[in-house]
């Protein structure tokens, strides 16, 4: 499975944009690159993926480089109920037509007043 | 349309005592995962059925964790004996299909003592 590398912690300023660096250069041509947030005390919560091209919904934007080596999840305006850990994953093919998804130890982003 | 649901939120046992926690996927999804949390890491998946079939259960404890997902619906995961490192939160996830992003539950915090 391509391992991605996330630095542990960050800070943004609320309202401020909140850029989450990932590292995959060992990703494959076919994969996805998943984002999930996890709130203290709750289950993660997708936030969005990408292959190529970059993507945005109404949650985030999801920029990845040409090379695809690497991604940046953007949170435009972070607000405190931003502050969560946040995994960037490689989506791997498991077999038949399955997927999986392995986490890592993601980004603290603690988000301040 | 309601989330995946999941029970107890909170159990607390004595070591090689037995537990189970019940799993209640999104209506309509197919896959379904049991994943185990421990404190400061990311989840890691221990069994994924499509329907009632089990597709993957290489990272499940088999000498002491079963699961099962008889009717392809809800499911449950048991341990029995507990041992003290199976401290964990207890997260459930389901998908139409395994190439969509998953849904998680809150998860069932369990303490062994």
């Amino acid at each position: 499975d391509a391992k991605t590398t996330q630095p542990t912690s960050m800070d943004c300023a609320e309202g401020r944009a909140a850029n989450l660096p990932c590292n995959h250069s060992t990703i494959s041509g076919n994969e996805y690159v998943y984002w999930y947030r996890q709130i203290h005390s709750q289950g993660p919560q997708y936030i969005i993926h990408g292959l190529k091209n970059n993507e945005t919904n109404e949650m985030a934007s999801l920029i990845i480089t040409e090379d695809r080596k690497s991604s940046t999840l953007i949170l435009p305006h972070a607000t405190l109920r931003d502050t969560a850990v946040y995994y960037c994953i490689v989506r791997a093919y498991s077999g038949g037509s399955n997927y999986k998804l392995t986490f890592g130890k993601g980004t603290l982003l603690t988000v301040n007043p | 349309e309601a989330g995946v649901a999941q029970s107890p939120r909170y159990k607390i046992i004595e070591k090689r005592q037995s537990v189970a926690f019940w799993c209640n996927p999104i209506s309509g999804h197919a896959t379904l995962y049991w994943y185990q949390q421990i404190l400061g890491q990311g989840p890691k998946l221990l069994i994924q059925f499509q329907n009632n079939g089990v597709v993957d259960d290489s990272q499940l404890p088999k000498d002491r964790f079963s699961a099962e997902r008889l009717k392809g619906v809800d499911s449950t995961l048991k341990i029995q004996p507990a041992k003290l490192e199976d401290s964990a939160v207890y997260l459930c996830a389901s998908n139409y299909h395994s190439n969509q992003p998953q849904h998680f539950g809150d998860g069932t915090r369990l303490s062994i003592l």
